[in-house]
Parts: C-alpha cells; structure tokens; sequence
C-alpha cells in the first residue's frame, strides 16, 4: 500500500532558527518521487523541493533542504532561518505508480 | 503566464443539482489530476489523466466523473452531487507523469 503520514499537526518555531518538519512514506515501487508543498492561508499550493528515488544527494532549493534517508523511508523537510511568512501548512506527497499521495500536513507557525 | 485556472473558484449547490468544475492549462501539459482537500484528511487524489482521452481513477472517484476531449482542459463533473462532496478542489498539472505538479487556485464547493 501506498502511503505518507506526517505525525506533527503543529510546530512553532522562532524566527531565524531552523525547523524540521517530518515526513514518512511507504511505497514498494523502486522508482518514486518525494515532493514538499506550502499552503498559506490564502489557499494556494505552492511547489517546494523535490526528491527522487534514486537521486543520490539530499534535494536543496534556497532555505529549503530534503532530508531523504532511504532505509528508513523518511523525506523530512528543514527550513532554515525562518521568516514570519513561513508560517504556512506543509505538506508531503509522493509520486508511485500514476498516483499521487499526499500526508495530512504540518501547520508550522513562526514567532517573532 | 503560465498558470492553471479553475472556474469557478466558489460555488454553492444543492443536492442534486449537476455541476461542472472547469480546469485548463496554458503549460502543454500532458498530466492533469483532480483532488480534493478535507480537514485532517490532506489532499486525495480523485481522477488525473495521463494525456489526451486516457484518464483513471484515483483513491476517491466515487460520486465523480471527467473527461479530456483535449490537452489543455480537464473538467471535473459532479452528476449529483451530495453534502458529502462539500469541500476545497484543487486541478493540478504536470509536463510528464512523475514532474512537479502545479496546483490551480482551487475551488470551494458547498453542498446543501
């Protein structure tokens, strides 16, 4: 079975500092790929980072960075230095067989 | 620019009354998908279309259908809709199967 969770609802993280907001998948296709999107609430979903399967070097897009860990089928996002207009909802996908696949989200809110 | 639209982005329905969402790219894109997004649920994948006149169910089709006459349009049709189908639509397209997804505004349907 296909499948992403992501375990944390919240996350708060001042601003500045780094965050890592987690994502786990299931997949038994060898080929797949691992994308990150933001939804601010205006509503929008915006294209973050992407990660594919065989791709041997961790995905980095500006502040944004794809912690991909194969073995343990983990693609946790870091954003480093926050800014306010980080506070958004994160969510993962996976691309496997035709299908898409998205986890539940994290609400990540920066404080000043 | 390059975009995908949706039309119309807020609608309010009653039981039963057929509807169409309307959904086209500028990009020649040969993927398209229609999700929707619920509370706690992230976003499911219902249909997506791999090119022109082949479309396939995603994990939940039921209560919809869509069609791909051509490339650059991929209607998502509610026959009767139901209170259940009350939620945040979002069309999306991709060059390839397997690229980064763009993700129209979204449409916010009520059903009453």
């Amino acid at each position: 079975a296909q499948k992403i969770t992501q375990t944390q609802p919240g996350m708060f993280v001042q601003e500045k500092e780094a965050v890592t907001l987690d994502c786990t998948y299931d997949t038994s296709d060898p080929s797949y790929g691992l994308f990150w999107y933001k939804q601010p609430s205006s509503g929008e979903m915006i294209f973050l980072i992407y990660q594919g399967s065989y791709d041997q070097q961790n995905a980095t897009e500006g502040r944004y960075s794809l912690n991909f860990q194969k073995a343990r089928k983990s693609a946790n996002l870091v954003i480093s230095a926050s800014q306010l207009g980080d506070s958004a909802m994160y969510f993962c996908a996976m691309r496997a067989g035709n299908q898409f696949y998205f986890g539940t989200g994290t609400s990540l809110t920066v404080i000043p | 620019e390059a975009q995908v639209t949706q039309n119309p982005r807020y609608l309010i329905t009653v039981t039963g009354k057929k509807l169409t969402v309307t959904c086209s790219q500028n990009m020649n894109h040969e993927y398209m998908s229609w999700y929707r997004q619920d509370p706690g649920l992230g976003l499911r994948q219902i249909y997506y279309s791999m090119n022109v006149e082949v479309t396939d169910k995603g994990d939940v089709p039921e209560g919809y259908k869509v069609s791909r006459k051509e490339k650059r349009n991929f209607p998502l049709i509610l026959e009767s809709p139901s209170p259940n189908q009350t939620s945040l639509y979002f069309c999306a397209s991709s060059l390839l199967f397997g690229g980064t997804q763009y993700f129209g505004p979204g449409t916010r349907l009520t059903v009453l």
